[in-house]
């Protein structure tokens, strides 16, 4: 059992926008920032989003963040092909002294 | 280019130990700290723990903690991770992870920016 709640999957079509939901605490993301990571399949899990809506460099503006009291939502504008994958949020936790992360959601492109 | 590459995973048994390794390049490995996140098969991530650039400062996930040793050497550009008593549960990929120094309006966003390839630990009997 994770201590960020997310949806287990989600689907869009291409060109379509979805969003991911990542429920957390007071101890975590209440009080803390949220960062969004995407592991494609059979692949290293690469760095999303940071500080629950900034971009790293070569990140697409397709792909943006929010955060609104003990929850946060990765939106995806756009949907394309190669967005499938899974995606984690995670945050810090006061309470267990380190970073906690959502179950993943698995997002799939119809 | 900036890498982290993994080494050490292996399979072994029940009560084993193993050491993890993982060597950075491309950028000034002292000045980050560092961290090692595991995904049991078909699971989720999970974080183990986590060490301060000079390596002073250490946390483990409760999970690990007494049976992992996570550590440093600056001076060859690697990190470590020291497994003990293993059991079927720590059974993952380890992957080491650089944890960034951004910070947005004073806030470390306590982000893990660059990811190594993983190394596949498997522990049965």
């Amino acid at each position: 059992q994770s201590v960020l709640t997310q949806p287990p999957s989600t689907s869009g079509t291409p060109g379509q926008r979805v969003t991911i939901s990542c429920s957390g605490s007071s101890s975590n993301i209440g009080s803390n920032t949220v960062n969004w990571y995407q592991q494609l399949p059979g692949t290293a899990p690469k760095l999303l989003i940071y500080s629950n809506n900034q971009r790293p460099s070569g990140v697409p503006d397709r792909f943006s963040g929010s955060k609104s009291g003990t929850s946060a939502s990765l939106a995806i504008s756009g949907l394309q092909s190669e967005d499938e994958a899974d995606y984690y949020c995670a945050s810090w936790d006061h309470s267990l002294n380190g970073p906690v992360f959502g179950g993943g959601t698995k997002l799939t492109v119809l | 280019e900036v890498q982290l590459v993994e080494s050490g995973g292996g399979l072994l048994q029940p009560g084993g130990s193993l050491r993890l390794s993982c060597a950075a390049s491309g950028f000034t490995f002292s000045s980050y700290a560092m961290s090692w996140v595991r995904q049991a098969p078909g699971k989720g991530l999970e974080w183990v723990s986590a060490i301060s650039g000079r390596g002073g400062s250490t946390n483990y996930a409760d999970s690990v903690e007494g049976r992992f040793t996570i550590s440093r050497d600056n001076s060859k550009n690697t990190l470590y991770l020291q497994m003990n008593s293993l059991r079927a549960e720590d059974t993952a990929v380890y992957y080491c992870a650089r944890v960034s120094t951004m910070i947005v309006v004073g806030i470390p966003s306590n982000a893990f920016d660059i990811w190594g390839q993983g190394t596949m630990v498997t522990v049965s009997s």
